[in-house]
């Protein structure tokens, strides 16, 4: 069974905090993304990589960085929180020829105060 | 730019059929996903469809027409565990590694 893992279910943070969040896969898979789930806005990709130090930006990069050391896991930061970065984060993977089967982590609800 | 639509709501009864649409926009169509996500739950990925025509996954089906840049998704037997969010999602060809996702449908199956 493929499995994501994302490091932290909820998180409070304060406006100006640098935040990480990390994901974790254990199927070897090549691909890798961040999306942020907002009400009425659907899945909206931040970042994706399909290798290792290699990340190419989505649709809302902004704020937001990515870091890609090791094969399984992608981190998600936020350099500066603001208050419109509250928000679901998640977290997939794929095969490099895959990318219409995605595989989710459980999300993590961040909230910044 | 890509653009999808799909409806926001859908209410049907157990043991119904219902069929949720999605239509999109985009240069360079590669293909079409669904997703289901539950309350609280990540997505889980149900079809994916390339050419035109049904795809057939048990009480799931996934059809694509590409020269109407349209799909559905037809949940047939209705069960209360339906109840959930529906995620269309295409692919591109200039896209690279990603997918462009529908805001979403909302399903509620009711007695």
């Amino acid at each position: 069974d493929v499995k994501v893992t994302q490091s932290s279910r909820y998180l409070v943070k304060r406006t100006g905090e640098k935040v990480f969040l990390e994901c974790v896969q254990d199927m070897d898979h090549e691909n890798m993304f961040w999306y942020r789930q907002d009400p009425g806005l659907g899945l909206r990709l931040i970042y994706f990589s399909y290798d290792v130090k290699m990340k190419e930006k989505g649709d809302i990069p902004e704020g937001y960085s990515v870091s890609r050391e090791k094969k399984e896991r992608f981190s998600l930061i936020l350099e500066s929180a603001s208050t419109n970065q509250t928000s679901m984060y998640l977290c997939a993977s794929s095969t490099p020829g895959g990318i219409y089967e995605q595989y989710f982590g459980p999300g993590t609800r961040l909230t910044v105060t | 730019g890509q653009s999808l639509e799909q409806p926001s709501e859908v209410t049907a009864v157990e043991g119904a059929i219902v069929q949720i649409n999605c239509t999109y926009q985009t240069s360079g169509f590669y293909g079409l996903s669904w997703y289901q996500q539950h309350d609280g739950g990540a997505p889980t990925f149900l079809s994916y469809n390339a050419l035109d025509g049904l795809e057939e996954t048990g009480r799931f089906s996934s059809f694509l027409s590409r020269s109407d840049s349209y799909g559905y998704l037809l949940l047939q037997e209705l069960q209360m565990k339906d109840s959930a969010s529906y995620f269309c999602a295409v692919g591109f060809t200039g896209g690279g590694n990603k997918l462009t996702f529908g805001t979403g449908t909302q399903l509620k199956v009711e007695l």
